[in-house]
């Protein structure tokens, strides 16, 4: 079975300043997805970025990207110039590239300070 | 279309008690997904239809616990004798078919069992 771990229950920044979190993950498959999905107190998920395992380039989506590390097995993410707005759990979560459900970490609360 | 929906927003219960949930997804999505995330945790996988039919259930997912899609728009969650360790967020995703297609969530239910 995939496993997703984020080792970083809490994580604090300061306003404009940069921040990475992390996540590893184990899987035997050779096709799946990565994401990093955003969890603010209202509680709605919403994605922030995507990869495919087969891309070795790097997604980036405008201040947030990853660093994807297929043979460590590992999948940071980058958020760059942080806001106020970005205070919220983070999961990784990792998806098969023959199922459609996704498997997520525990989550890492970002706290970004002024 | 707002995004997927779920009703109700709370729910406080008795132990013993049957609950329901519904979940209505986004209209052109023809996958919908149920996930439960306790406090602390990321979400679990519960159970997957694609349109109509019901195509996986976690082992998570027992006897007690059923779901529907009946015309494969909206879906329910049906939770008969909930005890304590029910209590949950219960979290409903809808995507559209194909591979690494972006699960939209909705709010969630709270359910408490008391």
């Amino acid at each position: 079975a995939q496993t997703v771990t984020q080792s970083q229950p809490e994580m604090s920044v300061q306003e404009a300043e940069t921040v990475t979190l992390s996540c590893t993950y184990d899987t035997s498959e050779s096709d799946y997805y990565l994401f990093w999905y955003k969890q603010p107190p209202s509680r709605q998920m919403i994605l922030v970025i995507r990869q495919e395992a087969y891309k070795q380039q790097n997604a980036t989506e405008n201040r947030f990207s990853v660093n994807f590390q297929k043979a460590a097995k590992s999948f940071s993410l980058k958020i760059s110039d942080s806001q106020l707005g970005d205070a919220a759990m983070y999961f990784c979560a990792y998806m098969s590239g023959t199922a459609s459900k996704l498997t997520f970490g525990t989550g890492t609360r970002l706290q970004v300070t002024l | 279309d707002t995004g997927v929906s779920q009703d109700p927003r709370h729910k406080i219960t008795k132990r013993g008690q049957n609950v329901t949930f519904r979940c209505d997804p986004i209209s052109e999505h023809n996958r919908l997904y149920w996930y439960r995330q306790t406090l602390g945790q990321g979400p679990e996988f519960l159970t997957y239809f694609q349109n109509e039919a019901q195509l996986e259930k976690s082992r998570l997912l027992s006897d007690r616990f059923s779901a529907e899609r009946p015309k494969g728009s909206f879906s329910t969650l049906e939770i008969q004798r909930t005890e304590q360790g029910d209590s949950a967020m219960y979290l409903c995703a809808s995507s559209s078919q194909g591979p690494n297609t972006e699960a939209f969530f909705g709010q969630g239910t709270r359910l408490t069992v008391v």
